[in-house]
């Protein structure tokens, strides 16, 4: 089955600071999407980003389809940031393939 | 609040047992999607039902099933429980169904089997 692979595991940083998360899948994708777990439990949808780059306010992302990555971008980052990221895959239709996340600490 | 009720938040059962977990989508969505999260899988795609019918199936187990009833809402039925089966179980819904439309997650329910 198709790989999905989030690096760092874990990341520390502190408030203001910038951070990239990469997402490296093994196979061609319909799509590919981002969401961001709180401290809580409660999942949020991101973005959808099969190919290209979005931006959501101090969120961004950036799809290479071709050499299979993608890229989320976090700008001046905030203590409500922390948290799991997790991309997930679409390899046939709706059918989702989640990466392991990276685990975000933004200390104050 | 995403719109999305999951009942029940927590439930505590025995191997063997049997459960139900129910799922209502944001008004107007069409589209509910199953997921479960556990230490060990992580999290995985189950099952999705569009307008009542199922459209896409993941790595669920042939002791689960699912439906989405005429008034939309969904249940998950997981029998013969093993402690494997403890998890959190997330149901997101969208309005059209496609991956392209933005899913908004329910809070969850907590299984543990004993």
């Amino acid at each position: 089955g198709i790989q999905v692979e989030q690096s760092p595991p874990d990341l520390i940083l502190q408030e203001g600071a910038n951070s990239t998360l990469r997402c490296n899948f093994s196979d061609s994708v319909n799509n590919l999407q981002w969401f961001h777990q709180n401290p809580w439990g409660q999942l949020i949808n991101l973005f959808y980003i099969p190919s290209g780059t979005k931006q959501n306010g101090r969120l961004s992302a950036t799809t290479v389809a071709t050499e299979r990555y993608s890229l989320l971008y976090i700008s001046s980052s905030q203590t409500t940031d922390s948290g799991v990221y997790f991309c997930a895959v679409e390899l046939y239709f709706n059918k989702f393939y989640f990466g392991s996340g990276t685990k975000l600490n933004v200390k104050p | 609040d995403s719109g999305v009720t999951q009942t029940p938040k927590h439930l505590i059962t025995a191997t063997g047992q049997r459960v139900t977990l129910r799922c209502s989508p944001r008004s107007g969505d069409l589209s509910v999607y199953w997921y479960q999260q556990s230490l060990d899988q992580g999290l995985q795609f189950l099952i999705h039902y569009y307008n009542g019918e199922e459209r896409a199936k993941g790595n669920i187990l042939e002791r689960f099933s699912a439906q989405q009833f005429p008034d939309l809402h969904s249940e998950l039925n997981l029998s013969s429980l093993e402690l494997g089966d403890s998890a959190l179980y997330f149901c997101a819904s969208n309005q059209d169904g496609l991956s392209t439309d933005t899913q908004y997650f329910g809070p969850g329910t907590r299984l543990t089997v004993l």
